[in-house]
């Protein structure tokens, strides 16, 4: 079954602990990006990959990492979790930009 | 980066009414996909529209893209229960490569019975 997968689920944790979030896609996506969704601030893009080893900032990249190693696989990391960074968060892939995005099921973090 | 607007933000309807959502931006789209989003779970492409007067169905769902491709709409006829959710305008802008993907904030749904 084609899918994103995305670990954990939930989250809670404290301010200053590292912490990554997984994503993986199965369908040979070139394109991956990661979003936030707020109340009232609908989904924001924080980083994106056009392909392995390239990735590029989207709309509020600031206290995130991200990786792209292996072409299924787009980790988001926050080295220094704060409570602003409490969030529901998606991952998605596609074969590009104005193609159809597929979301993983998010991440829902919150930083204590 | 382009803005999308969306409205309504919330929309409370009962069964069998028919709606209509909008997304607009002040510059021109290339492409505008929309998606709908259900509680606890991540949105899902319902279809994307290209040309500029475009019209395309999906079962009870209308969608129009304006002849100077800066406005869609979306129009869900007799709605039911399951139209429940939250629908979601997106469109490929900036970047240093116009490789991001902007999405409006939404409009919440809810469908009474």
């Amino acid at each position: 079954e084609a899918q994103v997968t995305q670990n954990p689920r939930y989250l809670i944790t404290v301010t200053g602990k590292k912490l990554t979030v997984t994503c993986s896609q199965n369908m040979n996506h070139e394109y991956m990006s990661w979003y936030r969704q707020d109340p009232g601030l609908g989904l924001r893009q924080i980083y994106y990959s056009m392909n392995v080893e390239v990735t590029d900032k989207g709309d509020v990249p600031e206290g995130y990492k991200v990786s792209r190693k292996e072409k299924r696989n787009f980790p988001l990391i926050l080295e220094s979790p704060s409570p602003n960074q409490t969030s529901l968060y998606f991952c998605a892939s596609s074969w590009g930009l104005a193609n159809e995005q597929f979301f993983g099921p998010g991440t829902r973090l919150t930083v204590l | 980066t382009q803005l999308l607007e969306q409205s309504p933000q919330f929309l409370s309807i009962q069964e069998g009414e028919n709606l209509t959502v909008y997304c607009n931006s002040s510059s021109v789209f290339s492409s505008l996909q929309w998606y709908r989003q259900e509680p606890g779970e991540g949105p899902v492409l319902l279809v994307t529209v290209v040309t500029g007067g475009e019209v395309k169905k999906l079962k009870r769902l209308t969608f129009q893209f304006g002849d100077a491709r800066k406005d869609s709409s979306l129009h869900i006829t007799a709605a039911q229960p399951g139209d429940t959710g939250l629908y979601l305008c997106a469109t490929p802008a900036g970047g240093t490569s116009g490789s991001r993907l902007t999405f409006g904030e939404g409009t919440q749904l809810t469908v009474n019975p």
